[in-house]
């Protein structure tokens, strides 16, 4: 069975130190890979979505950047946090159009 | 970004009633997902709808795909204390374009 992995599950940083997110997904072979956000009591919003080794796409301009080193890795980044990067982090992985999410990672930036 | 209208916003219910609630959208879509998350958790698949009419069940769980294939109702019957938390709709358009559209959730909360 597919399982998918995400850490760490709580994260404080200060403003204006890097980050890196990290999501692994086990059981399958080239899955559609996501990063997606979740501020507190609101929706999910798409930030970057990967069909291949390589291949990012972004969805909105921002603070942070997404890279897909292996086949199913999938890692969220920022040079630097901001305040508004504060947020509940998700990975998810696709097949036959159903969506698997992480545990997921709240980031409190201060 | 682009959600879907979800309703009703927030439930108080006694436990052992059913409950419903639903997301509308002005646009077609080809995949109906609902899903439950918990407090501080990942949203976690219920149901998976694929053509419209469509009526699947989970357990206690019952979602349709609406026929205008721009809505999807999730049913949840005999509710007990466990079901408390949100409760997401998402559509997908068409297979391949990978931007799954999100509802805005039902908060659901059990009165025992």
């Amino acid at each position: 069975s597919q399982t998918i992995h995400q850490w760490p599950a709580t994260l404080v940083q200060p403003v204006g130190s890097p980050l890196s997110l990290e999501c692994t997904v086990e059981g399958t072979s080239n899955p559609n890979l996501y990063w997606y956000r979740q501020a507190a009591g609101r929706g999910l919003q798409l930030l970057f979505y990967s069909v291949g080794i390589g291949q990012i796409s972004s969805e909105v301009p921002q603070n942070l950047s997404a890279s897909r080193p292996q086949d199913r890795q999938f890692i969220l980044s920022s040079k630097k946090l901001l305040l508004s990067d504060s947020g509940f982090y998700l990975c998810a992985w696709s097949r036959q159009e159903k969506l698997f999410f992480g545990s997921g990672t709240q980031l409190s930036v201060l | 970004g682009q959600q879907l209208n979800q309703s009703p916003q927030s439930m108080f219910i006694q436990e052992g009633e059913d409950v419903s609630m639903n997301c509308t959208s002005s646009s077609i879509f080809n995949t109906w997902l609902w899903y439950k998350q918990d407090p501080g958790e990942g949203p976690v698949l219920l149901i998976a709808l694929y053509k419209a009419g469509e009526l699947t069940s989970n357990g206690r769980l019952t979602a349709q795909f609406g026929i205008t294939r721009k809505d999807s109702f999730l049913n949840i019957s005999a509710s007990i204390p466990s079901d408390v938390g949100i409760y997401f709709c998402a559509g997908l358009r068409t297979s391949g374009t990978y931007k799954y559209i999100f509802g805005t959730g039902t908060r659901l909360k059990v009165l025992a």
